[in-house]
């Protein structure tokens, strides 16, 4: 399966901040990737699918403005939390699709903590 | 978009004992994977199934997707405390390959 890399694994922020996450599939290219927020004892939602060389699609109730994301190559994607505020506090992961037919290969995930 | 259910949403068993989860999903699905989260730790993929009725093992796990294909179940059989951890179906879409999650099933293996 793939190898994806995430950082930072950890980041503590204050209110009204932005916090960059990098997400690198290590061992093949990804034209595109999954951006998932989970919050403690809860499900991963799916946030925005990232796509190299062009706008990422987000999903329904996630702000496009507060969260950017930037998939500017084929093995790194980035997602941008603006103007942080102790609500976004969450676990963010990233996926890349597998060489196969549905599979997902997930990061190792970044805890962000809003003071 | 689709939307997956998963029961139960907590199960504790003692070490030897066998420990099921399922899904239902209310519309036919493409496929289901099953996704294993261990505490701290980020979702590991397990298995897919694609095809009506599919039946598949991985040691002590089984896993099947219904006839229907609106629902699947994760089998362990004699658990171990190695097997701690939440367990997600997630449904595809096909084509765009993006995940439904389901709520999860966290494991407890009491020794």
């Amino acid at each position: 399966g793939a190898v994806v890399s995430q950082h930072p694994s950890r980041v503590i922020c204050k209110s009204g901040t932005s916090v960059k996450i990098e997400c690198r599939s290590l061992d093949f290219q990804a034209t595109t990737m999954f951006w998932y927020r989970q919050f403690p004892k809860q499900s991963l939602m799916l946030m925005a699918t990232s796509n190299e060389g062009s706008k990422a699609t987000y999903e329904q109730g996630v702000e496009k403005d507060k969260f950017l994301i930037n998939h500017a190559s084929l093995t790194l994607s980035t997602l941008t939390v603006t103007s942080a505020h102790p609500e976004d506090s969450s676990f963010y992961i990233c996926s890349v699709p597998g060489q196969g037919a549905y599979e997902q290969y997930f990061g190792p995930g970044t805890r962000l903590t809003v003071t | 978009g689709q939307q997956v259910m998963q029961i139960p949403q907590y199960q504790h068993v003692q070490e030897g004992e066998d420990f099921t989860t399922y899904c239902n999903s209310s519309t036919t699905l493409s496929n289901i994977q099953w996704y294993k989260q261990r505490p701290g730790g980020h979702p590991v993929f397990l298995i897919q199934l694609v095809k009506s009725g599919e039946v598949k093992k991985q040691k002590r796990l089984t896993f099947q997707f219904g006839e229907a294909k609106k629902n699947s179940s994760l089998h362990i059989t004699a658990t171990q405390t190695t097997d701690v951890g939440t367990y997600f179906c997630a449904a595809g879409d096909g084509s765009a390959r993006q995940l439904t999650f389901g709520s999860g099933t966290q494991l407890t293996v009491l020794p």
